[in-house]
């Protein structure tokens, strides 16, 4: 059964439109929750959360998690077309990680 | 910026060959993973690695896979006989610690023929 689930699994909107993405997930053990962009190849790492209530914030990208709720969103504000990407939600349990399948994510000039 | 380099960046094997996937992780770093992303599925763990041993790895990693640090820099993927399933890029990531972020490499695509 899948353990993270991410949704939308798609998404296009226009250049400077606000966009919240979905993570929720249902493990044993949580110890972290990691957002990564992915392009063309490499994950990059955009945040690690790993207490409730308390947003990371990084430019016009922020974060949030919910560890009563088992969720956690990704906003990007005044969106850009370099943001277009695929957004990779992961979770640390037990000492495995898990994957979510992805939102992908365009921007339209 | 450091980063975690993989070689080759594509390895095209005959089926029930053996590959071996080359990484060099961020030079500090004390921590090494592998994954996998089948085309059009989500990216699996495989192999966490400290300390010159296995920390943990998922059902994926059966008998046919083995990693190794053979020297001070490299951590090996080595699959024994690969199977057409084995098709997939896989990632060599790094971190300084265990509960820091890890880094990626651009990743491997073997194709399994």
């Amino acid at each position: 059964e899948d353990k993270v689930v991410q949704s939308p699994l798609s998404l296009v909107v226009h250049e400077g439109d606000t966009v919240t993405l979905n993570c929720s997930y249902e493990v044993t053990n949580f110890r972290s929750l990691l957002w990564y962009k992915q392009e063309k190849k490499a994950p990059t790492f955009l945040f690690m959360l790993t207490s409730s209530g308390i947003e990371k914030k990084s430019g016009r990208l922020s974060s949030i998690l919910d560890k009563k709720e088992l969720f956690s969103i990704l906003n990007i504000t005044a969106t850009q077309t370099g943001d277009s990407a695929i957004y990779l939600c992961a979770v640390e349990a037990a000492n495995q990680f898990y994957f979510g399948t992805g939102t992908s994510l365009t921007v339209i000039p | 910026e450091p980063e975690v380099t993989q070689t080759p960046s594509h390895q095209v094997t005959q089926m029930g060959q053996e590959v071996i996937l080359r990484c060099v992780p961020i030079s500090n770093h004390l921590y090494f993973y592998w994954y996998r992303q089948i085309l059009g599925q989500k990216v699996e763990f495989l192999v966490s690695f400290y300390n010159n041993e296995i920390s943990e790895k998922s059902e994926i990693f059966d008998d046919q896979f083995s990693v190794e640090r053979p020297d001070g820099s490299n951590f090996t993927l080595k699959i024994r006989s690969t199977k057409l399933e084995d098709s997939a890029m896989y990632f060599c990531a790094s971190s300084s610690l265990s509960n820091q972020p890890q880094h990626f490499g651009d990743g491997t695509r073997l194709s399994i023929l």
